[in-house]
């Protein structure tokens, strides 16, 4: 069955810790992303990845960190310098890396609460 | 300004109402439109993608572009409570341009 997975479903973390989403995904898709969700605002983009080691910062890069050592894998650490963490992340992969104009699939998201 | 807006809903239809679901945009560059469903606490799924103007139908789904007035529809018909999820709309002008997402409708569809 070829899907995105992402884990853990929810998490909870301390102010001051990092804490690291886990993104893979079996359907070898070359491009890879991650978005954040927050009540009335649309998705944005915080990482993206083209192609195995190489990832480009999207609109709110800040406080957050990626790496792409392996093309089924796009894990995102949320730094203790991301100042309002609280939100629902979603992952993201598109078939090529042509591109935003590739359909992109998602997810079932993790929900990140800080206490 | 936003780049691209949507009301946020909720908007209520009993069962087998049609449903027209509405986004606008500013920016005239954009030619790539989507039309993603989402059910609570789940990822967005791909329902309708379009380029440019005109319509594309999918079984009881209709996308309409109207690039003149930077007017984008989603039509439901014979709407289900199934169909009850928050939709949002997304948009690009070409490949190298993120997507720009809408902050959605909620749509609920009563038995």
């Amino acid at each position: 069955d070829g899907g995105i997975t992402q884990s853990p479903k929810y998490l909870f973390r301390k102010e001051g810790q990092n804490v690291t989403l886990s993104c893979e995904q079996n359907l070898n898709h070359d491009a890879m992303y991650w978005y954040r969700q927050d009540p009335g605002q649309g998705l944005r983009l915080i990482y993206y990845s083209q192609i195995v080691n190489d990832f480009q910062k999207g609109d709110i890069a800040e406080g957050y960190s990626v790496s792409r050592e392996k093309k089924e894998s796009f894990p995102l650490t949320v730094t203790s310098a991301q100042k309002n963490p609280t939100a629902f992340y979603l992952c993201a992969s598109s078939l090529t890396s042509g591109g935003f104009t590739d359909t992109q699939y998602f997810g079932p998201g993790t929900r990140l609460t800080v206490l | 300004q936003k780049e691209v807006e949507q009301d946020p809903g909720p908007l209520s239809v009993p069962e087998g109402a049609i449903v027209s679901l509405n986004c606008t945009y500013s920016n005239s560059a954009f030619q790539y439109f989507m039309w993603y469903r989402q059910y609570s606490r789940k990822g967005p799924e791909l329902l309708m993608y379009t380029y440019s103007s005109g319509n594309k139908e999918d079984g009881r789904f209709t996308a309409q572009v109207d690039k003149s007035s930077k007017y984008i529809s989603l039509f439901i018909r014979d709407s289900q409570p199934s169909d009850s999820a928050t939709y949002l709309c997304a948009m690009t002008s070409t490949g190298f341009q993120k997507l720009v997402f809408g902050t959605g409708t909620r749509l609920l569809v009563s038995p």
